[in-house]
């Protein structure tokens, strides 16, 4: 069974402060998908980035960065200097990876973060 | 260029009635998935759907049913509403059925 855990479920933190929103996993799979997400207030689950299981390269995008450490099963996400904007609930996600069958989601129970201007 | 879009944005409904919701994928992408968020929770997956066929199917009971029509839109359908039914039904696309799923924003259901 796959599952993939939040702790922080509410995060506050003022801005321009750096941020990180854990998130640890657990599948079976050898081969598998983790993916970041952002639900805004308005509802739409937005696509932040996707880590393949064999790849543990760190990764930077502007103030974004993930840390994939698959020998703890963690995929952490930090926001740099965060923004007001920054606000939303986060969801990080594990999917398989094998030909031939559907991409079902896993979702994490998500982490509201809070940025105070 | 146009992201997922779903209809209806919110419905109320009473117990015991049937609902569908409708989706379209982003032009050019062929799968469409379903999932339940109950507020508080993470997105559920319902249901995927891949050139018309199913391919796979979540932990939800057979009042759940769904379909993907030749223009690749999709309708998930509902048949007695439960309170517990209430919840935002997202729907998302990808290219194939591996890729990554880009999500629409959501039917907010309220069954009464």
């Amino acid at each position: 069974a796959q599952k993939v855990t939040q702790a922080q479920t509410e995060i506050s933190v003022v801005e321009k402060e750096d941020v990180t929103l854990d998130c640890v996993y657990e599948t079976r799979d050898t081969t598998y998908y983790l993916f970041w997400y952002k639900q805004p207030p308005s509802g739409e689950l937005v696509f932040l980035i996707r880590r393949n299981s064999f790849d543990e390269q760190n990764e930077i995008s502007g103030r974004y960065s993930w840390n994939f450490q698959k020998s703890t099963s963690s995929f952490n996400f930090t926001i740099t200097a965060s923004q007001v904007v920054d606000s939303a609930v986060y969801f990080c996600a594990l999917s398989r990876r094998y030909s031939g069958s559907a991409r079902q989601l896993t979702f994490g129970s998500g982490t509201q973060l809070t940025v105070l201007p | 260029d146009a992201g997922v879009t779903q209809s209806p944005t919110h419905l109320i409904k009473t117990r015991g009635q049937h609902v569908t919701l409708r989706c379209s994928p982003i032009s050019g992408h062929k799968s469409v998935s379903w999932y339940q968020q109950v507020l508080g929770q993470g997105p559920q997956f319902i249901f995927q759907y891949y050139e018309k066929e199913e391919r796979g199917r979540g932990n939800f009971p057979d009042r759940f049913s769904a379909r993907q029509f030749p223009n690749y839109s999709s309708e998930l359908n509902v048949n007695a509403l439960l309170l517990g039914d209430s919840a935002l039904y997202l729907c998302a696309s990808s290219l194939a059925s591996q890729e990554t799923q880009y999500f629409g924003p959501g039917t907010r259901l309220l069954v009464l």
